[in-house]
């Protein structure tokens, strides 16, 4: 079935380096889903991309989405303690709205 | 505007017996969405339901789980006869209606479903 893998597992930062995950897929997707959880809690939704290179920025995270619509990424600068917890990316092609979750990437940041 | 709830938050059961979960969507969402969390694992999709309808149950096992959203009232996922394995995090989210797919989903607090 239809998987989304995402990079790396597990990412240990120095507080204020950067970091970044990564998220692929065998097929197309028409958007793709960015959600935080911390330690603990739940998925919070932080953002959606639907078009072909589409770069958004919130703050320190920016995301992109690939020309090809088959990778996505996020990047914090100079991360802080207080973006530790797991990133999921998630594919939201499925035209019932389900979510096909990507592994994750917990980021562990020391002070 | 009260976000996602479920109840309980933390449940424990015996080998056999039965766990019934509840989810209450946020207000004005009429799609409810569930999804299971193993430890140390990402989110699996289970069912998709509107009120009164399942649409989509394909990540539902085939045995024993079972899930319903009624015209009143939260919607329940039901495991019948748990087993060791059933233990993980359970959470539900919703979504408005009529946006179709993409649409943002709003996460509860999940239920942690421990089995003994």
């Amino acid at each position: 079935g239809q998987q989304v893998m995402q990079i790396p597992q597990y990412q240990h930062v120095q507080e204020g380096e950067d970091f970044t995950t990564y998220c692929n897929s065998s097929t197309t997707l028409s958007n793709i889903q960015w959600y935080k959880q911390r330690p603990g809690g739940h998925p919070v939704f932080l953002i959606q991309l639907v078009k072909s290179g589409e770069v958004k920025k919130q703050k320190r995270l920016t995301f992109q989405f690939g020309e090809a619509k088959k990778n996505s990424s996020l990047h914090i600068t100079a991360t802080q303690t207080t973006d530790v917890g797991t990133y999921f990316c998630a594919d939201g092609s499925s035209n019932t709205g389900k979510l096909i979750f990507g592994q994750g990437t917990t980021l562990q940041v020391k002070p | 505007n009260a976000g996602v709830m479920q109840n309980p938050r933390h449940l424990v059961r015996r080998r056999g017996q039965e766990a019934r979960l509840r989810c209450s969507p946020m207000k004005g969402h009429s799609h409810v969405y569930w999804y299971r969390q193993l430890p140390e694992e990402g989110l699996k999709f289970m069912v998709y339901l509107q009120k009164e309808n399942i649409i989509d149950e394909s990540g539902m096992p085939k045995e024993r789980f079972s899930a319903e959203f009624p015209k009143e009232g939260p919607s329940i996922l039901r495991i019948q006869q748990v087993v060791r394995g059933d233990s993980a995090a359970y959470f539900c989210a919703s979504s408005p209606a009529d946006r179709g797919y993409g649409d943002t989903q709003y996460f509860g607090p999940g239920t942690r479903l421990t089995v003994l």
